[in-house]
């Protein structure tokens, strides 16, 4: 079956500039994840949305980020006024409810800023 | 709060020779262990989890792992490894009640050498 996907795979925007990350969860999957990847940090995580509970906000690294999940389904990664510092590998991931369910990701999106 | 440590950033290999990934955990509560593997230029695709029970994991591709709760380890290992393997592992913790978030430590590059 059709697994997470995400768009665009490569992003390359100027320094200052606002960016949207989509991401697709798997169908029927109610919970859905923001990591970033980056060489200097390692992966971390960013966000997490669970059905129509309030979002867990707690890795947001400021308040340029946000992201919205509409409809229980697909979610925007929004970054305002880009810094070089955003350039990473931005991933999402999926999962069943809570508990146990394994979570699965997409292949993410290469941000560069510049 | 949780954290990983990888051990080795990079562990070169020949081809069919053993290979041990090690990953150490610090956490004040259970959790859940994780090991996922990512390919270049892919996403992060679950190799296996220790979740309760039999502290011997088997998982994909032949990979198994075993929890020590004393020495709070969760090494990867494989006893024959192929050109195939070649990719990055990541070890990861959760917390069973708490945040759905995964922690990942930074990662072990696996290169397989014929």
């Amino acid at each position: 079956g059709a697994g997470v996907s995400q768009s665009p795979s490569n992003k390359v925007t100027e320094k200052g500039k606002d960016v949207e990350l989509r991401c697709d969860p798997i169908s029927g999957h109610t919970a859905l994840y923001w990591y970033r990847q980056s060489l200097g940090q390692g992966l971390e995580f960013l966000i997490y949305f669970q059905g129509n509970s309030a979002p867990d906000k707690s890795g947001l690294p400021s308040d340029r980020f946000s992201a919205e999940r509409t409809g229980g389904s697909v979610s925007t990664l929004t970054i305002q006024r880009t810094q070089q510092e955003d350039s990473a590998v931005y991933l999402c991931a999926s999962s069943f409810n809570r508990g146990t369910y394994e979570q699965y990701f997409g292949p993410g999106t290469r941000l560069t800023v510049t | 709060a949780q954290s990983v440590t990888q051990l080795d950033s990079q562990v070169p290999v020949f081809e069919e020779a053993p290979v041990e990934l090690r990953c150490n955990y610090s956490s004040s509560v259970s959790v859940y262990l994780f090991w996922y593997v990512q390919y270049p230029n892919q996403g992060l695709q679950l190799l296996l989890k220790y979740l309760s029970g039999s502290t011997l994991v088997k998982g994909i591709n032949g990979f198994e792992a075993e929890f020590n709760k004393s020495q709070t380890s969760f090494h990867l290992r494989k006893p024959s490894v192929h050109i195939s393997d070649t990719a990055e592992y990541f070890c990861a913790v959760r917390n069973p009640q708490g945040a759905q978030k995964l922690v990942f430590g930074q990662g072990t590059r696996l290169t397989i050498n014929p």
